[in-house]
């Protein structure tokens, strides 16, 4: 357990539908971020903050993704209208703010949320 | 851009070495190293900074070569539970942009 829980473990839901999901980080790391990650690749970057602000999104995000990191604490994740190509294991991971030069910090992953769109 | 990594997959027994590679065509300020078990969510394995600092295991080593933007992971004496797929995930010179990990090195270690 690293501390950053993830709701729900599993969702499925038929297309059409929109999904929500929640990321609680490790309470002191200010630094947030969102994967998506498919059978037999690497996490894909979706989009991350630093406390309550989104500082940077992927260009591959479409606009039926959107996140939010109220009051800089947990963060959730919506998808609105889900395609079944949205099926994949979505990732949050929390980080400690780096801190000048030589200052070097993991990220802490979440166990996360599994989505299957029918 | 996402980094390469090689091989795609090595398959070892039990007390053997092995080397994954990963390289960017970006200049980097850290390359991280995850290494994920089936249905698990990437551990932490090491991060390697510009100028040479390490942070990791003890018993798992790297390096990196900042002129050639590439970092290697070295497995030693591998054990069963080394199993899983290892991913290198880079952070820019610009550091505190999106980190982009690359596809993964399948590892099998078998008795």
């Amino acid at each position: 357990d690293t501390g950053v829980s993830q709701d729900p473990r599993h969702k499925i839901t038929k297309r059409g539908q929109n999904v929500t999901f929640r990321c609680d980080p490790i309470s002191e790391h200010n630094r947030l971020y969102w994967y998506r990650q498919t059978l037999g690749q690497g996490p894909e970057f979706l989009t991350y903050f630093q406390n309550e602000a989104q500082l940077e999104k992927s260009r591959l995000l479409s606009d039926r993704f959107s996140a939010e990191r109220p009051k800089g604490s947990f963060s959730t994740l919506e998808i609105q209208r889900t395609e079944q190509g949205d099926s994949a294991m979505y990732l949050c991971a929390s980080r400690s703010e780096l801190r000048g030069w030589g200052t070097y910090n993991e990220q802490f992953f979440g166990p996360g949320t599994r989505l299957t769109v029918l | 851009q996402q980094p390469v990594q090689s091989p795609q997959a090595v398959i070892l027994r039990e007390g053997e070495d092995a080397v994954i590679n990963c390289s960017s065509s970006k200049a980097l300020y850290s390359v991280h190293w995850y290494r994920q078990k089936h249905g698990e969510a990437p551990v932490f394995l090491m991060i390697l900074l510009k100028g040479g600092e390490q942070k990791g295991h003890e018993k798992i080593s790297a390096s990196f070569n900042e002129k050639k933007q590439q970092s290697s992971l070295y497995l030693t004496a591998s054990q069963l539970s080394y199993s899983g797929t290892y991913f290198c995930g880079t952070e820019s010179a610009n550091y505190g942009q999106n980190f982009v990990f690359g596809p993964g090195t399948r590892l099998s270690v078998l008795p």
